[in-house]
């Protein structure tokens, strides 16, 4: 059971190029979350999947794309990468419960953008 | 909306010390309440939760009660070992119109804990 994985850990894109971060979990969790961490701000959320083919947006989705082709793995994309995207990406899966879920969280992917 | 706000930090203590970080939050309805922390080079992994008024959370000598009265959830643990420096997040979650809950954490406290 290796919980919640991210591929790749660590990145360097120069600005305008594209890259797609893995998220993958074998919990068989219902919901997933793409966030990212800046120093002083916290984790702040960029999209969320409720399912299979589905997502929505979080708190800061401009510039980035999901999917959830399958119910195990969150991609996220770059189309054209900024150095305002400098961050670190952490992935994230939950179950459904009554309240107060718990999230299990990846280890995360570093990018830094040039 | 809902905001979470946590003491700013580096916080410095020596080991056996006592140890206290702030957390108060604003939010909409009846949120639950998280501690998170982030040891070094590592993801978040929960320390303890509490979904309702007056609940405490307790784990590995760490505890936090949910104060509705004040809209706070300060952790706290009676003697800091080495092994306790990390960052910590204060965090709430309230249910979105999908039925998952959304996680808004605050800005995360250092800690670091001398011999």
């Amino acid at each position: 059971n290796a919980g919640v994985t991210q591929t790749p850990k660590f990145r360097v894109l120069k600005t305008g190029q594209s890259m797609t971060l893995l998220c993958a979990q074998d919990m068989n969790h219902e919901y997933m979350y793409w966030y990212r961490q800046d120093p002083g701000m916290g984790l702040r959320l960029i999209h969320y999947s409720v399912g299979e083919g589905t997502t929505a947006k979080g708190e800061v989705p401009d510039g980035y794309n999901v999917s959830r082709l399958k119910k195990q793995n969150f991609l996220l994309g770059l189309e054209s990468a900024a150095p305002s995207q400098t961050s670190v990406y952490f992935c994230a899966s939950s179950y459904v419960l009554s309240g107060g879920e718990t999230q299990y969280f990846g280890p995360g992917t570093r990018l830094l953008v040039l | 909306g809902n905001s979470v706000t946590q003491m700013e930090g580096p916080v410095t203590l020596s080991e056996e010390a006592f140890l206290t970080i702030n957390c108060t939050y604003t939010a909409t309805g009846y949120p639950s309440l998280f501690w998170y922390v982030q040891y070094p080079g590592e993801g978040l992994q929960l320390l303890l939760k509490a979904t309702k008024a007056d609940d405490k959370g307790s784990n590995k000598g760490f505890e936090a009660t949910y104060r509705k009265e004040t809209t706070s959830f300060h952790l706290e643990k009676g003697s800091v070992q080495v092994s306790d420096s990390a960052v910590y997040f204060c965090a709430l979650s309230v249910r979105s119109n999908f039925g998952n809950e959304k996680l808004t954490f605050g800005t995360g406290t250092r800690l670091t804990i001398i011999p």
